[in-house]
């Protein structure tokens, strides 16, 4: 059983179209996060979860929206998709507040905008 | 606020050689510290961490590395590399109070044959 899953894998869209990351973690984990991860490879939180709250909130775009409706599920809704949006979005989770942070993450799902 | 430096970007290096790739850290406040490695067309996975005690911390397949706190540096190191070690690595930082963890830009070891 795959412990972070991402749906899609791939996801090719154009400009301006409006466009969901799904992510399950069955870890029993309470934080969950996304990550992106741009052409060089660099690596930049955009939010995080705590048991459906949301704690960290970096500087995105108010385009992307997350959502979690249970503390298993974290999506990530993009609006108005733009050219700069192409890169790897990671999904991750990690036990909770109490933890040491270890990350455990999703495949990835690479989102290209045309 | 924390930030982890990796100061190369990529570490070419001939099979059964020694590696080492390099890691600092800055931070106000205690810090655990990860590294994290990464295949081709894959998530990260975790490959070691710091978190208290001994400063010298060990994975199952033979990487290791050395908290630093004077240098604050957490440098990674393997005495004998493989082709399979050939990923992308990335030197992470948590404060011990905050879940926000902060990469490294990242270091893209090329074993050569």
């Amino acid at each position: 059983d795959t412990a972070v899953s991402q749906t899609p894998k791939y996801l090719v869209t154009q400009m301006g179209n409006d466009k969901s990351i799904k992510c399950e973690q069955n870890l029993g984990h309470d934080t969950m996060y996304w990550y992106k991860q741009d052409s060089k490879k660099f690596l930049k939180i955009m939010f995080s979860y705590n048991n459906k709250e949301l704690i960290i909130n970096e500087t995105v775009p108010n385009r992307f929206s997350p959502k979690s409706p249970d503390k298993a599920h974290l999506n990530l809704h993009i609006n108005s998709l733009e050219l700069g949006d192409s890169a790897v979005y990671f999904c991750a989770s990690s036990p909770g507040r109490q933890s040491t942070g270890e990350l455990f993450f999703g495949e990835g799902s690479r989102l290209t905008v045309l | 606020a924390q930030s982890v430096t990796q100061l190369d970007s990529q570490v070419p290096v001939f099979e059964e050689a020694p590696v080492e790739l390099r890691c600092n850290y800055s931070s106000s406040v205690s810090v655990y510290l990860f590294w994290y490695v990464q295949y081709p067309n894959q998530g990260l996975q975790l490959l070691l961490k710091y978190l208290s005690g001994s400063t010298l911390v060990e994975s199952i397949n033979g990487f290791e590395a050395e908290f630093n706190k004077s240098q604050t540096s957490f440098h990674l190191r393997k005495p004998s590399v493989h082709i399979s070690d050939t990923a992308e690595y990335f030197c992470a930082a948590r404060p011990l109070h905050y879940q926000k963890v902060t990469f490294g830009t990242g270091t893209k070891l090329q074993v050569i044959p």
